[in-house]
């Protein structure tokens, strides 16, 4: 089972500001496995970005996946009001495993 | 448009199943694998299998082997997440998800279900 750690665990930041969220998976994984969710409170996880890099239907370009073998990358460009939330990696090999998640919250 | 609609809130005592419902609309529901995950409070994501509507073929992740059972109903495009002697740890939000592409199981999952909270409590 593949492992991913996330860092940093919080992340505070300034509706503007770039967030740069990463993704450590305990070892090498094909960049079409990992993809990427964004949670808000009491709400299910939605879809951000997968094979790595695609974003999914309706994501705005502001988000951008990046990343290869066992480090991955998710960058917010610009944060807007609706962008402070958790998110989570995912591995969906035989066994999909997330990560526990990074917070990125408002400064 | 593509929804996943779950079952709503249950209150369960410890030893006790509880049984979960995914009604899938907007598509084929035998063209995608369905996953089911759950999410303690305050806590990450939890992987717990996958189920094929087409075939009926499940994969359970070993942590729950025993416990869980997966199924469908063709004719209501509905799966269901059955999970047995429930204990405190099992409090949690259960969700759906379909698989991102027909015929492909383990890819990304999208849409999700709105979740179902399950509380076990004595």
């Amino acid at each position: 089972e593949i492992v991913l750690t996330q860092s940093p665990g919080t992340l505070s930041l300034s509706p503007g500001e770039r967030a740069t969220l990463s993704c450590r998976a305990s070892q090498g994984v094909n960049s079409n496995t990992l993809a990427w969710y964004q949670q808000t409170p009491g709400q299910a996880p939605r879809l951000l970005m997968y094979d790595t890099s695609t974003r999914a239907t309706g994501i705005p370009d502001r988000f951008r996946g990046s990343g290869s073998g066992t480090d991955f990358t998710l960058t917010i460009n610009r944060l807007e009001p609706e962008d402070f939330a958790m998110y989570y990696c995912q591995h969906y090999g035989p066994s999909p495993t997330f990560g526990q998640g990074t917070k990125v919250e408002i400064k | 448009q593509v929804q996943l609609v779950q079952s709503g809130a249950e209150v369960k005592k410890p030893g006790a199943s509880v049984q979960i419902s995914c009604k899938a609309s907007g598509y084929t529901l035998t063209a995608n694998y369905v996953h089911w995950v759950r999410q303690a409070p305050g806590q990450g994501l939890e992987w717990m299998g996958i189920i094929n509507p087409s075939s009926g073929r499940t994969t359970y992740a070993k942590k729950f082997q025993g416990r869980v059972s997966m199924t469908r109903d063709t004719s209501t495009s509905t799966v269901y997440m059955e999970l047995s002697s429930l204990r405190s740890e099992d409090t949690a939000v259960y969700y759906c998800a379909k698989a991102g592409i027909i015929g492909g199981g383990y890819k990304w999952f999208d849409p999700w279900g709105q979740g179902t909270l399950v509380t076990i409590s004595s």
